[in-house]
């Protein structure tokens, strides 16, 4: 099974900041998730990558497959973007893990100050 | 719109009953999740179903049972055998299966006294 690690737990920032949080996993995937959780509980996906990196207005994904590594800027922090971030791997076969699995992260709480 | 209801969002139950929660989705997707949520933990895979009439457990499918008789909808009824009920349950939706981007519903808050 995969271990799945993000950093920080807890990043509290004042607006206008970039933001990086981090997530780094044990086994070789085949994709990784990064979603929004706000704070109602609905969680919204961001992006799905396998290789490379991904934008989508000031978020950006990277994910560097050799180091078993993936990061999430924010560009230009608002307090909106205040939402707990969470790291998902997908592993299979194909990808060296064994059964399909899909593991969670346990979350970066991220709060952004006026 | 399309999308993923949950109802209710949020529900109270004595200990020792059955309780179903329920999940309809109108995206057309063929996969339905459930998955369970607690304080401080990553979200955790309790049932998932690629197919209609079709369903496989996830890693904590003990104390749980779901049914997947429609393509729009995937209940899931947390039966008196699971040992600690009270939490966040989310549902989800793909249009293939786990490596897909998922859709999720607003979830259900159950709390069993």
């Amino acid at each position: 099974k995969n271990e799945v690690e993000q950093s920080p737990q807890n990043l509290t920032a004042q607006e206008g900041e970039f933001i990086t949080i981090n997530c780094s996993y044990s086994v070789g995937i085949s994709a990784l998730h990064w979603l929004q959780q706000h704070p109602g509980g609905g969680i919204v996906s961001l992006f799905m990558l396998s290789s490379g990196k991904k934008k989508h207005g000031r978020l950006i994904a990277t994910i560097n497959i050799q180091e078993k590594h993936s990061s999430l800027h924010i560009t230009a922090s608002h307090p909106r973007d205040s939402a707990v971030y969470i790291c998902a791997v997908f592993q299979n076969m194909y990808s060296g893990g064994g059964a399909d699995g899909l593991t969670f992260g346990k979350g970066t709480h991220l709060i952004i100050q006026p | 719109d399309g999308g993923i209801t949950q109802s209710p969002k949020y529900l109270f139950r004595k200990e020792g009953q059955n309780v179903t929660l329920s999940c309809e989705q109108n995206l057309n997707h063929d996969a339905m999740y459930w998955y369970r949520q607690d304080p401080g933990q990553g979200l955790r895979l309790i049932y998932y179903s690629q197919i209609v009439n079709d369903f496989q457990k996830g890693d904590i499918a003990e104390g749980y049972s779901v049914s997947r008789e429609k393509k729009e909808s995937f209940p899931l009824t947390v039966t008196s055998a699971q040992k600690n009920p009270t939490a966040f349950y989310l549902c989800a939706s793909s249009t293939a299966g786990l490596y897909d981007e998922q859709y999720f519903g607003p979830g259900t808050r159950l709390t069993v006294t």
